[in-house]
């Protein structure tokens, strides 16, 4: 079974700092990874999505690569605002039409 | 104005109660999922679907139950078997292999 974890499970950093996110999964199959966005008592917002094959994504100030092979993903925030702070999850789509995700991220961005 | 909507957003269960979780999407996507989230843990899956009358179980199926009548709709019954139902449901839909999950706002299901 697909286990996804995800480090550090928080984060705090003051504004305009750049960071990184960390995603690691355990089974290479996969058909893509995403990357989410939760608020706080809030649905996910989908940031990203790699397909199996890309090796990075970005939308603006978010930049997504993943690494199949080795199991990892990483998100990259280039210049954090405190707008940026919620839980971010990481989830990996297996060869089962399922999704498996992470425990998540809590970041806060100290303004 | 394209999306998924999930009601109520707060649910209230008695003892031996079944309670039905609505989740209807105008995306025209074929695969609907349900998700249970408690504090500290990832999203668990409870059902899926791909298509119209059909379902699987995923990883935390007992004490549940759905159907797929509709494309649109996917609606979960937590029923009375389900002996630590408070959590926060998610319902996503998502199209073909390729494309991106899409998440309701949520149900907060609480027990009295």
């Amino acid at each position: 079974k697909q286990e996804v974890t995800q480090i550090p499970a928080a984060l705090s950093v003051p504004e305009g700092e750049n960071l990184v996110l960390n995603c690691s999964f355990t089974d290479s199959a996969i058909y893509n990874l995403q990357w989410f966005r939760q608020d706080p008592g809030k649905g996910l917002t989908s940031l990203l999505l790699i397909q199996s094959s890309q090796r990075e994504q970005t939308s603006g100030r978010l930049n997504a690569s993943l690494d199949k092979s080795s199991g990892r993903s990483t998100l990259y925030i280039a210049a954090s605002q405190p707008g940026d702070s919620a839980t971010y999850l990481c989830a990996v789509k297996g060869t089962g039409n399922q999704f498996y995700f992470g425990t998540g991220t809590s970041l806060t961005v100290i303004p | 104005d394209g999306g998924i909507t999930q009601s109520p957003k707060y649910l209230f269960r008695k003892e031996g109660q079944n309670v039905t979780l609505s989740c209807e999407q105008n995306l025209n996507h074929d695969a609907m999922y349900w998700y249970r989230q408690d504090p500290g843990q990832g999203l668990r899956l409870i059902y899926y679907s791909q298509i119209v009358n059909d379902f699987q179980k995923g990883d935390i199926a007992e004490g549940y139950s759905v159907s797929r009548e509709k494309k649109e709709s996917f609606p979960l019954t937590v029923t009375s078997a389900q002996k630590n139902p408070t959590a926060f449901y998610l319902c996503a839909s998502a199209g073909n292999v390729q494309e991106t999950q899409y998440f309701g706002p949520g149900t907060r299901l609480l027990v009295l």
